[in-house]
């Protein structure tokens, strides 16, 4: 089982926002990387520490933290965004890395 | 451009070994830490191993702890993962990623992966 829980799925109507959200203890001492995967591929980094996008990254991804819950939001969804997306930190312990189960977004 | 190429997968049987290799080009291989990730078919992300980029600090997921090991060649631009008493739930696609500092609290990321390589645990 996973330190970090994220809900399995998550729908979102084309043009809106929606917010992915990470739980875990860990949360509360260490920021959340988050990825998205598509079928058949690697995934890439979308969002990582505070609020960060690396080049590439469409600005209407963005990070939050509050607690020990990392949330992604995308603002203004679009059906390129329909993908798996899985957050990414410590764990509890410090010395171990784990990712969130993931959560498979569709975009309707 | 960076690239990461993982090569060595297979299929084998349970209690066999198999080394997995990541050939990286397009940057500085010594001054990054680098990480095996791995994804059982049709299943999440789970991070594997990790390994400082000089090569002196591993890491090792529970499930693998005693039986993998990390190891990097920085004059070859290499990681490396030496598997051990392989087991079905250790069928996947290894990957391997660059770290850029996984361990501090400012976050630390995973900026770029390779394809992946596939190993099949099996009789």
């Amino acid at each position: 089982s996973s330190e970090l829980t994220q809900d399995p799925a998550v729908s979102v109507a084309l043009g809106q926002t929606v917010r992915i959200t990470c739980q875990g203890d860990s949360l509360r001492s260490y920021y959340a990387s988050w990825y998205q995967q598509k079928p058949g591929q690697a995934p890439i980094v979308v969002i990582y520490g505070k609020n960060n996008r690396p080049s590439g990254i469409p600005d209407r991804f963005s990070g939050s933290s509050s607690g020990n819950t990392a949330s992604l939001t995308i603002s203004g969804a679009q059906a390129e965004d329909e993908a798996d997306y899985y957050c990414n930190s410590r764990d509890s312990s410090g010395n171990h890395l784990v990712f969130g189960g993931g959560t498979k977004l569709t975009v309707l | 451009e960076v690239q990461l190429v993982e090569s060595g997968g297979g299929l084998l049987q349970p209690g066999g070994s198999l080394r997995l290799s990541c050939a990286v080009s397009g940057f500085t291989f010594n001054s990054y830490e680098m990480s095996w990730v791995r994804q059982a078919p049709g299943k999440g992300l789970e991070w594997v191993s990790y390994i400082s980029s000089g090569g002196n600090t591993m890491y090792y997921a529970d499930s693998v702890e005693g039986r993998f090991t990390i190891s990097r060649d920085n004059a070859k631009n290499s990681l490396y993962l030496q598997m051990n008493s392989l087991r079905a739930e250790d069928t996947a696609v290894y990957y391997c990623a660059r770290g850029i500092q996984l361990w501090t609290t400012f976050g630390g990321y995973f900026d770029y992966w390779g394809q992946g390589t596939l190993v099949t645990v099996s009789s």
